[in-house]
């Protein structure tokens, strides 16, 4: 039973680029969030997603952006990326029954210069 | 003031060593309360969830006080393998994860 799986693992860009990352949740679930943390921070709350919808936003502009499949899997974009963007970015994925517990991908550490 | 607190260490202590976190939480109707841990350049993984009586997993004990809003994990027996970044996590409204800036944990042998 594969885990949550994010692709790509590392990812270098500059400034004013745009990535997007992508991520595959556990076999059973259905909802999606997406997470960016900081070096020596906790992870930051970016969106959710379920019924290929967004549900829930945090305090994140609007060049964070994303979107989820009908088979459940979800992608993150970023458009004008500034250095600050530099960080993992995490993909948790959880099931309609319990969406408090939340399994997290490997992450994709993100270097922008 | 931040939505979760917790002391960022770092906490070094011998192996065998009892260590104690603590957290603090600002928004008093939060329902859920979880301990994460995280290896560095890992992903976090959930390591319990807190309940208002109090819980334990072997050596983990974790604590709930919503009259203070304070959450505690202690670990008893300390292991070398109990090095990491331990992380506590509230769930906001709407399912949203908040997480603490986290606590670091070095096991000395």
């Amino acid at each position: 039973d594969a885990g949550v799986t994010q692709s790509p693992t590392h990812l270098i860009k500059t400034r004013g680029q745009q990535v997007t990352l992508r991520c595959s949740p556990k076999s059973g679930h259905d909802t999606v969030s997406w997470y960016q943390q900081a070096l020596g921070q906790g992870p930051q709350f970016i969106f959710q997603y379920y019924e290929e919808e967004e549900r829930q936003r945090g305090n994140f502009p609007d060049r964070f952006s994303g979107h989820q499949f009908p088979n459940y899997s979800s992608e993150l974009n970023v458009n004008a990326l500034l250095l600050g963007d530099s960080a993992l970015y995490l993909c948790a994925s959880s099931s309609a029954g319990d969406r408090s517990i939340q399994y997290f991908g490997a992450g994709t550490r993100l270097s922008v210069l | 003031r931040k939505e979760v607190e917790q002391d960022p260490g770092p906490f070094n202590v011998p192996e065998g060593a009892t260590v104690a976190f603590n957290c603090t939480y600002s928004n008093s109707a939060s329902q859920s309360f979880f301990w994460y841990r995280q290896d560095c350049r890992k992903e976090p993984k959930l390591l319990m969830s807190v309940y208002s009586s109090g819980n334990e997993d072997g050596r983990f004990t974790a604590q709930l006080n919503r009259a203070s809003q304070y959450i505690s994990l202690l670990i008893r027996d300390s292991k070398l393998s109990d090095s990491a970044t331990y992380l506590c996590v509230v769930l906001g409204a709407t399912n949203k994860l908040i997480f603490g800036t986290g606590t670091l944990l070095a096991v000395q042998p």
